[in-house]
Order: structure tokens, then C-alpha cells, then sequence
């Protein structure tokens, strides 16, 4: 089993920063077989990425993804409002596993 | 556009069969994605459970593969998970989800989630 792990736990960040968000997997991600998603309080995950880089249908271009092999990184590139959530990264590559979620706060 | 809506016992004891539908609208379980379960425990993290195709592949997670057992209803346009011999540790909200349907989706990738229903095992 991939074990993914995020970091930081939390992040505390005012609107209009950047904010990088990390995801180390204990062994290679093969294929690109990683996704992000969002979840906010009382709603289900929402896709936002998957196959590394490739934005869902709908997902603003401030959200990037990227990495390769035991390392990836999701971007916000100027964090808005409604993006203070749960991220949690997914990998697919063996078996499917999330990671533990990197919560952005409001500082 | 596609719903899901999660049902089932919201509470069962030790030793208990945890049985879920998801019941799926606005879309025909017969086209070709995948469906499955993902499960949170309570202010925890997310742990997938299973996916099922209508033609029948279905991929467990290898932790709860003993345990698991999903099937689809074709005529009813839902799909069910039934998990046996359930302790304290299998209480949390069970989504159902379905596969992206992006260009080069993988079926591990999961575009259409149901609201989640909470599951809770007390004696």
C-alpha cells in the first residue's frame, strides 16, 4: 500500500496569498496517478485535480497540480474566499489511498 | 445531472452487517463508469472502500476486502455495499461516488459524490 503523506496539517493564510500544499507518497506514484480534492464543512470532497496536473471541469486556473514519482505539490495561486477547506491528495497508481488532508484556515 | 443518495441503518450494534444503497439519478448506472464507497470518520480523514463496474469488476480496498461486498441493480438504477462483522472503528459517514467523467479519467477518480450518510456502531 502507498502511503501519502500532507503536509502541513494546517496552514493559516490570508485571501490573495499563495499557498503550496504537499503531498509525499512512501513510493513511487506511477503514471501520474494522483488527484486533489477540496472539502469544506458539512459537504461531500470535491474533485479539483487528477492525473497530476489536469484541472476537473469547472476548477479555476489558480488551482495548479504538479510533481512527479514520490512528490506532489497543489498551488492556489491567490487564495479566495471559498477556498478554505481540507485539501486531501488521492493516489491511484496502487491500490487507491487519500492522504491525511491539509486544512487552510483563516488567519 | 447526476444524483446520488446514500440509505440505510443509522445505527447498528457489534457483529452487525452494515447494508447501503446509493441510489442514482439523472444518469443510467449502465453507462460505462464506476461506482463505489468512500467512507470519513468522524473529523477524520477519507478512506476509499470499493468500486463496481455494472458488468460486475469490482476492485476492494485490499484492508476491508474480507469483509466487503458490493453489487449493482440494474433494474432499480442503484448500487449497494454491505460490510460484515462491523466494530466501532467502522463508524463514520459513507459516501457513494462516481468515476470522473473527464477526459482520461481513471475509475479511482471520483467526479459525482452523494451526500454521505453516518453510520454509527455502539452496543
Amino acid at each position: 500500500e502507498i502511503v501519502l503523506t500532507q503536509s502541513p496539517g494546517t496552514l493559516s493564510l490570508s485571501p490573495g496569498e499563495r499557498v503550496t500544499l504537499s503531498c509525499r507518497a512512501s513510493q513511487s506514484v506511477t503514471n501520474s496517478y494522483l488527484a486533489w480534492y477540496q472539502q469544506k464543512p458539512g459537504q461531500a470532497p470535491r474533485l479539483l485535480i487528477h492525473g497530476v496536473s489536469t484541472r476537473a471541469t469547472g476548477i479555476p486556473d489558480r488551482f495548479s497540480g504538479s510533481g512527479s514519482g514520490t512528490d506532489f505539490t497543489l498551488t492556489i495561486s491567490r487564495l479566495e474566499p471559498e477556498d478554505f477547506a481540507v485539501y486531501y491528495c488521492q493516489q491511484y497508481a496502487n491500490s487507491w489511498t487519500f492522504g491525511q488532508g491539509t486544512k487552510v484556515e483563516i488567519k | 445531472q447526476v444524483q446520488l443518495q446514500e440509505s440505510g441503518p443509522g445505527l447498528l450494534k457489534p457483529s452487525d452487517t452494515l447494508s447501503l444503497i446509493c441510489a442514482v439519478s439523472g444518469y443510467s448506472i449502465t453507462n460505462n463508469y464506476y461506482w463505489g464507497w468512500v467512507r470519513q470518520p468522524p473529523g477524520k480523514g477519507l478512506e476509499w472502500i470499493g468500486t463496481i463496474h455494472h458488468s460486475g469488476t469490482t476492485y476492494y480496498n485490499p484492508s476491508l476486502n474480507s469483509r466487503v461486498t458490493m453489487s449493482v441493480d440494474t433494474s432499480k438504477n442503484q448500487f449497494s455495499l454491505q460490510l460484515t462483522s462491523v466494530t466501532a472503528s467502522d463508524t463514520a459517514l459513507y459516501y457513494c461516488t462516481r468515476q470522473y467523467d473527464g477526459s482520461g479519467s481513471h475509475p479511482a477518480v471520483l467526479g459525482c459524490w452523494g451526500q454521505g450518510t453516518l453510520v454509527t456502531v455502539s452496543s
